[in-house]
C-alpha cells in the first residue's frame, strides 16, 4: 500500500506566479488535510477535504488560495499570485473512513522568488 | 480557538539518558493526542497517539502520559539514540462533524550526543 505521494517535491515560482501542488491520498482514504510549515515553525492547519466537498477552509487565507478534491485525481490546492511569504512546506495528509490517524505526505516546498 | 503550548522547543541529551517532551492544550473537548516525529526536510511520521479515555500509552522506548483534568499531556523516551535526533511535534484535536482537525505545537528539537 503506497503512502500519501504529493507532487511536485520541489517547486519554484516567481512572483505573481501560480502554484499547483498535487497530493494523491493512501488507497482507501477519502479524507485529506492540507497543513501549512513555514521554516523554523510548527504545521498549521489549512483545509480539510473529502470527496467533491471543502468541509473546513478555516485555515486557508480567503485570497489567492483554493483548494479541490475532485472525484477521480489528486487533491490540489491552488495559489494564485504567489508571493515571498508564501514560501513554505506544505504537507498533505490523509486518513481512512474512521478520521483519526493522519498520514503525512512528504511535502513539497515551495519557493517564491 | 484551540492552542497548544510546547517545551522546551530545544532538548540535549547524552545517548542513554531519557527525554521528556511536555505539551499543554487549551480545548477540554480534545480527545485526540498525536505525536510526530520530523527528521529534516522529511515528512511528519506518526510515533504515538492516545486517545481521552486513556491515561498511558506505551510502545517499546516511547511512551505518553495524558492528564485531563489539567490538560496536559508528555512524551517520554527512554534509552535515546542518536537516530531518535529529530523535531518531535504534539498535537491536540477533537471530533468535530466527523473528522479530526490537528492543531499541532511548535515542536521540540531533540539533539542526542553519542
Amino acid at each position: 500500500n503506497a503512502g500519501v505521494m504529493q507532487n511536485p517535491r520541489h517547486l519554484v515560482r516567481r512572483r505573481g506566479q501560480e502554484a499547483r501542488l498535487r497530493c494523491s491520498p493512501m488507497k482507501g482514504h477519502s479524507h485529506v488535510y492540507w497543513y501549512r510549515q513555514l521554516p523554523e515553525e510548527g504545521l498549521k492547519f489549512m483545509v480539510y477535504l473529502q470527496k467533491e466537498n471543502i468541509i473546513d477552509e478555516s485555515g486557508m487565507p480567503k485570497e489567492r488560495f483554493s483548494a479541490e478534491f475532485p472525484k477521480e485525481g489528486p487533491s490540489i490546492l491552488r495559489i494564485q499570485q504567489v508571493v515571498r511569504g508564501d514560501s513554505a512546506a506544505y504537507f498533505c495528509a490523509s486518513s481512512p473512513t474512521v478520521p483519526d490517524t493522519q498520514y503525512f505526505g512528504p511535502g513539497t516546498r515551495l519557493t517564491v522568488l | 480557538g484551540e492552542n497548544v503550548e510546547q517545551h522546551p522547543s530545544t532538548l540535549s541529551v547524552q545517548e542513554g539518558d531519557s527525554a521528556v517532551i511536555k505539551c499543554t492544550y487549551s480545548d477540554s473537548a480534545s480527545n485526540y493526542f498525536p505525536w510526530y516525529k520530523q527528521e529534516l526536510g522529511k515528512r511528519p511520521q506518526l510515533i504515538i497517539d492516545i486517545r481521552s479515555n486513556v491515561g498511558e500509552k506505551k510502545d517499546q522506548r516511547i511512551a505518553v502520559t495524558l492528564n485531563k483534568t489539567a490538560k496536559h499531556f508528555s512524551l517520554h523516551i527512554t534509552e535515546t539514540q542518536p537516530e531518535d535526533s529529530a523535531v518531535y511535534f504534539c498535537a491536540a484535536s477533537k471530533r468535530t462533524g466527523g473528522y479530526n482537525k490537528l492543531i499541532f505545537g511548535a515542536g521540540t528539537r531533540l539533539a542526542v550526543h553519542p
